[in-house]
């Protein structure tokens, strides 16, 4: 089955920096991955997603980019701010079945 | 996106009581439904997959019989906690799968005294 690795756990950055978060997986044959921000006591929020043929998408501050060949996408936000303190989560899915796989989260900091 | 709500948002019990959670997708119908146990500082932890009209699938080491999931309708799925005891205590998420994307509802926290 797929595998879906996050890195890193933890990310502090200071208010206005970016910050980056990679995750792998080792599925071909997923083609859809999604983000999803948790803030405390809540459950997780579509945030950005993309899929397996583009290898780039952006939302305002928020990017997501693909590599496929070596099967890592990663998750860029530009000029933070404390309310982008939270968890975020990576997923992979294959269109051919309905099961996500998730990546353990990152919890992201940021510091005014 | 997608709007999923769940009910109750908190709740509170003895043990030995069971305690029903309920998920809804507002605004389109889901032909799958997931539930998820969450614990403090942790990922999502997949405990059942849930297909209307048909019976849950379960992940290994969840007990089916303990945690009843029903899915009667393309909107609503139910997750029964029978017996809960305070190992039990833990946030639930449940989210709702339609047209390639899944939506989470905004999650359940379960206290067992």
């Amino acid at each position: 089955g797929e595998n879906v690795e996050q890195h890193p756990s933890t990310l502090s950055v200071q208010e206005g920096d970016s910050a980056v978060i990679k995750c792998t997986y080792s599925d071909s044959a997923s083609n859809y991955f999604p983000w999803y921000k948790q803030e405390l006591g809540k459950g997780p929020q579509l945030i950005i997603d993309i899929r397996s043929n583009v290898g780039e998408k952006k939302d305002q501050r928020i990017a997501v980019t693909l590599n496929k060949t070596a099967k890592h996408f990663s998750l860029h936000i530009t000029e933070t701010q404390p309310e982008d303190s939270a968890v975020y989560f990576c997923a992979a899915n294959a269109n051919t079945g309905n099961q996500f796989y998730f990546g353990t989260g990152t919890s992201l900091t940021v510091i005014p | 996106g997608a709007v999923v709500s769940q009910h109750p948002s908190r709740v509170i019990c003895k043990s030995g009581t069971s305690v029903k959670i309920e998920c809804r997708s507002l605004d389109f119908q889901a032909t799958t439904m997931f539930w998820y146990r969450q614990f403090p500082k942790q990922s999502l932890m997949l405990m059942a997959t849930s297909n209307e009209g048909s019976k849950a699938t379960y992940e290994q080491g969840v007990e089916k019989d303990k945690f009843l999931i029903n899915h009667a309708s393309l909107t609503l799925s139910t997750l029964t906690v029978t017996s809960a005891h305070p190992e039990d205590s833990s946030f639930y998420i449940c989210s709702a799968y339609g047209q390639g994307e899944q939506f989470f509802g905004p999650g359940t926290r379960l206290t067992v005294l």
